[in-house]
């Protein structure tokens, strides 16, 4: 049981280019998250999804975005990267069991580093 | 819409003494509110939550968080610290339901020898 699973772990992007940072939960979670984390600062939400074929928006989404094809995985997309896209990005998933978003534990996956120079 | 506030941005404590770690929230509803740690390099990890039940609220690895309504703060503490305690806590509050949780800024412990 690898549990939440991000590749890759580092990477640096020219301004422009585009990439997908991929997530996969081996837990058959419902929901799935994206965040990212800024030096000095809390995560903040990209994107969610509540089960296979649903995404909603979170607090910060604009330039990025994200499918949910099957239970197990949620990419994120990077379109068009930008310096103020450099962050750390961590994937999470729950169970949706305890009352959705609000009351589950959120499972983490190790992040990737990214850098847009 | 709900916010939290962590008082401290870092906090250092000698091994063996006790752990504080402040957190203010600010929520419309009943929130649900969290705390999670984070050690170098890893991702987060769940200490304990507290969801409109028993307002003192027992972690893993001895912390635990109470919730004060009155006080609107969900405070984290530990009786005795350990070399690997050091790490940063994140306290973290939602309104319920669907609503995507809050993260505070986080609190860095450092643990002194």
């Amino acid at each position: 049981n690898a549990g939440v699973t991000q590749t890759p772990k580092f990477r640096i992007l020219k301004i422009g280019q585009s990439m997908t940072l991929q997530c996969t939960q081996d837990m058959n979670h419902n929901y799935m998250y994206w965040y990212r984390q800024d030096p000095g600062m809390g995560l903040k939400l990209i994107y969610y999804s509540v089960g296979a074929g649903i995404t909603d928006k979170g607090e910060v989404p604009n330039g990025y975005n994200v499918s949910r094809s099957t239970t197990e995985d949620f990419p994120l997309r990077l379109e068009l990267a930008a310096p103020s896209q450099t962050s750390v990005y961590f994937c999470a998933s729950s169970d949706g069991l305890a009352g959705g978003v609000s009351a589950d534990e959120q499972y983490f996956g190790p992040g990737t580093r990214l850098t847009v120079t | 819409a709900q916010s939290v506030t962590q008082l401290d941005s870092h906090v250092s404590v000698s091994e063996g003494t006790p752990v504080l770690l402040r957190c203010n929230y600010s929520s419309s509803y009943s929130p649900s509110l969290f705390w999670y740690v984070q050690h170098p390099n890893k991702g987060l990890q769940l200490l304990l939550k507290y969801t409109s039940a028993a307002t003192l609220v027992k972690g893993i690895n001895g912390f635990e968080a109470e919730f004060k309504k009155s006080e609107t703060s969900f405070h984290l503490t530990k009786p005795s610290a350990h070399m690997s305690d050091a790490a940063e806590y994140f306290c973290v509050v939602s309104d319920g339901g669907n609503t995507p949780l809050v993260f505070g800024k986080g609190t860095r412990l450092s643990v002194i020898a």
